[in-house]
């Protein structure tokens, strides 16, 4: 079963900082990479995604970084807000979203 | 526009009990999948439909039969339901073609006891 390896699994972010989670995909057919944004009781709702020809992708202070030769990818987020404050998923998708495999999750804190 | 919409939104279940997890979308798309979500896991993909009458296994199935008679629904029958099956799950629909993004309900959670 392909899998989706992301750390940490908590991280604790002072307001105004960055913060950055990472992602580790195994070989496996993949149409892009996409980040899932969930708050408590709530569904997880994409946030960016980013497909494999493309390095980097900027969206406000989302950005993903892509590198395809290690096999990783990893999300930053400038300027953390306390509204950022969730559990933040990174995937891989194949066939569009019919089919994700996600990453463990990251519960993202940040302190006013 | 509800988007997807699941119920119920909670539920109690006793060992050896059936029940089925309601999904509906009425953003008329194609592909629906159904996840469950425990914690340090992520989310694991259940079962997926491409369309009407469509359905396949994804990664933890077991314990789990779908059925898509029409395009907006796809519930999620458990037939003997087991405290492994304790979880939160979500329902999800997306367009097979251009915008690649899932739309996720709110979840069901689910307790056997």
């Amino acid at each position: 079963q392909q899998q989706v390896k992301q750390s940490p699994q908590s991280l604790i972010v002072q307001k105004g900082g960055i913060s950055i989670i990472n992602c580790a995909y195994e070989n496996t057919a993949f149409d892009y990479f996409p980040w899932y944004q969930q708050f408590p009781g709530k569904g997880p709702a994409l946030l960016i995604a980013i497909r494999p020809d493309v390095s980097e992708k900027k969206e406000g202070r989302f950005t993903i970084s892509f590198n395809k030769s290690a096999k990783q990818f990893s999300l930053h987020i400038m300027d953390s807000q306390p509204g950022d404050s969730a559990t933040y998923f990174c995937a891989d998708a194949f066939q569009g979203a019919q089919k994700l495999v996600f990453g463990q999750g990251t519960r993202l804190t940040i302190n006013p | 526009n509800a988007g997807v919409t699941q119920t119920p939104k909670f539920q109690v279940l006793k060992t050896g009990q059936s029940m089925t997890l309601q999904c509906a979308q009425d953003m008329n798309h194609e592909y629906m999948s159904w996840y469950r979500q425990d914690p340090g896991m992520g989310l694991r993909l259940i079962h997926y439909s491409v369309g009407a009458g469509i359905t396949d296994q994804g990664e933890v199935p077991n314990g789990y039969n779908v059925s898509r008679s029409t395009t907006e629904d796809f519930p999620l029958r458990l037939l003997s339901a087991a405290p492994s099956q304790t979880s939160v799950y979500f329902c999800a629909s997306s367009h097979p073609y251009g915008n690649t993004e899932a739309f996720f309900g709110q979840g069901t959670r689910l307790t056997v006891v």
